[in-house]
This record gives C-alpha cells, structure tokens and sequence, in this order.
C-alpha cells in the first residue's frame, strides 16, 4: 500500500465549478498534512497547510480527518489558472522535514 | 518566499558520462536540503536528505555510490549522477529548509540519457 493514495484523476470541470479530492495517508503517526500544487514540468509549490480543525483560505478549503487518516482539499469557483495537479503531501512524525508525496490529481478547468 | 535555484534546468548527456547538479539557497541558510525524483506521471520520491558537513541519508533503494550528494556550505548542495544511464532519465528537484521551517523547492533538473 502506498503511504500516500490520491484520487488518480484527471478532474475536467467546467469554469465555476466546485472540485473536491481526496487523499488518504497510511501512518498513522504523521505530523503535518500539506496541499501542494504542480503545474507541467514545473516544481511543486506550497498551496495550504491542512490542520485538524480545517482551514480556509479564500476559494480553498483544506480538512483533516486524523481517525479516518483522510485529508480533503476543496476548491469553489473553479478559475482556469487552476488547472494543474494537485500533490497530497505527509511529513512522517520523528523524520525531521521528510515529506511523502502522493502521485497527484490532475485538475483541468474548461471555459 | 525563499528562492532555491538549481543549475542546470536541463541537460542531455550520453549514456556512461557523468552529470552534476547544482542546487542553491539564494537568501537564505540551508540547514537540510532534499533531493528528489520524478518520473512522468508519478510522484516526487524523495531520494536523500543531507545536512551541511555530514554525510547525506539515503532512502531505501536509492544507491548511494551512484547519486552522489555534497552539502558542503549552507548555500550549496550538489547532486552527482555518476555513469548516467537512460534509466536516470527523470526530472529531478531538490528543497532546502531552514531549521524546522517550511521547504522550499528548486525549479528542477530535467535529465536525459541518451
């Protein structure tokens, strides 16, 4: 099983559109829950931290589930600079700033 | 945020040759640096982690007499792929951190091995 698992995707919504993914982490230990975003051939940049008592920010809202080991990320209002691929990241607890990555779920936002 | 540059963005090489990769902190003092790999349509994998002066972390199946990793000053840390083989043919991206604050990402290294 792999320590990180992501809806595989693609997700073709139209402009507008409310997107939800999903992401579940296998060690039950983790620390900090991350919500990055990649676009082509690009490096990941930090999108969100997740928190357990969720967190907002603007369009985007970020849930934690520690029992279900589950973290959501929510986007409202779909914008088509939103496309790209969103990356489910875990830092394991007592591993210094190690980040496990999920394989990401590909966003695209159609006019 | 912070700016982590990484030298060079692409290189093709042929397939024995060696290829190092240069990754920098820019403004600010990189206790740990990261290096990583990713292959098309998958996720980052997280190859090393090395702190400036020691020697670098391996994870589990990454061999460490083929990707060599120095982290010789708080600004700098290279990457050597020694005896490139087109299997090394994967975009690779380092991160630097500051103490326990947040990572951040070099633009990354498209290697290919011809």
């Amino acid at each position: 099983r792999k320590e990180v698992e992501q809806d595989p995707g693609p997700f073709n919504v139209p402009e507008g559109a409310t997107v939800a993914f999903n992401c579940t982490y296998s060690n039950s230990a983790s620390q900090s829950f991350f919500w990055y975003r990649q676009d082509c051939r690009k490096e990941p940049k930090l999108l969100m931290s997740v928190y357990s008592s969720g967190n907002e920010d603007g369009r985007f809202t970020a849930q934690l589930n520690r029992a279900s080991q589950y973290i959501s990320l929510l986007i409202r209002d779909s914008k088509l600079s939103d496309s790209a691929t969103y990356l489910c990241v875990v830092n394991p607890y007592n591993q210094g700033g190690k980040l496990i990555f999920g394989q990401g779920t590909e966003l695209s936002v159609k006019p | 945020g912070a700016v982590v540059s990484q030298h060079p963005s692409r290189v093709i090489c042929k397939s024995g040759t060696s290829v190092k990769i240069e990754c920098r902190s820019l403004d600010f003092q990189a206790t740990t640096m990261f290096w990583y790999r990713q292959f098309p349509k998958q996720s980052l994998m997280l190859m090393a982690t090395s702190n400036e002066g020691s020697k670098a972390t391996y994870e589990q199946g990454v061999e460490k007499d083929k990707f060599l990793i120095n982290h010789a000053s708080l600004t700098l840390s290279t990457l050597t792929v020694t005896s490139a083989h087109p299997e090394d043919s994967s975009f690779y991206i380092c991160s630097a951190q500051e103490g326990h604050n947040e990572q951040f990402f070099g633009p990354g290294t498209r290697l290919t091995v011809l």
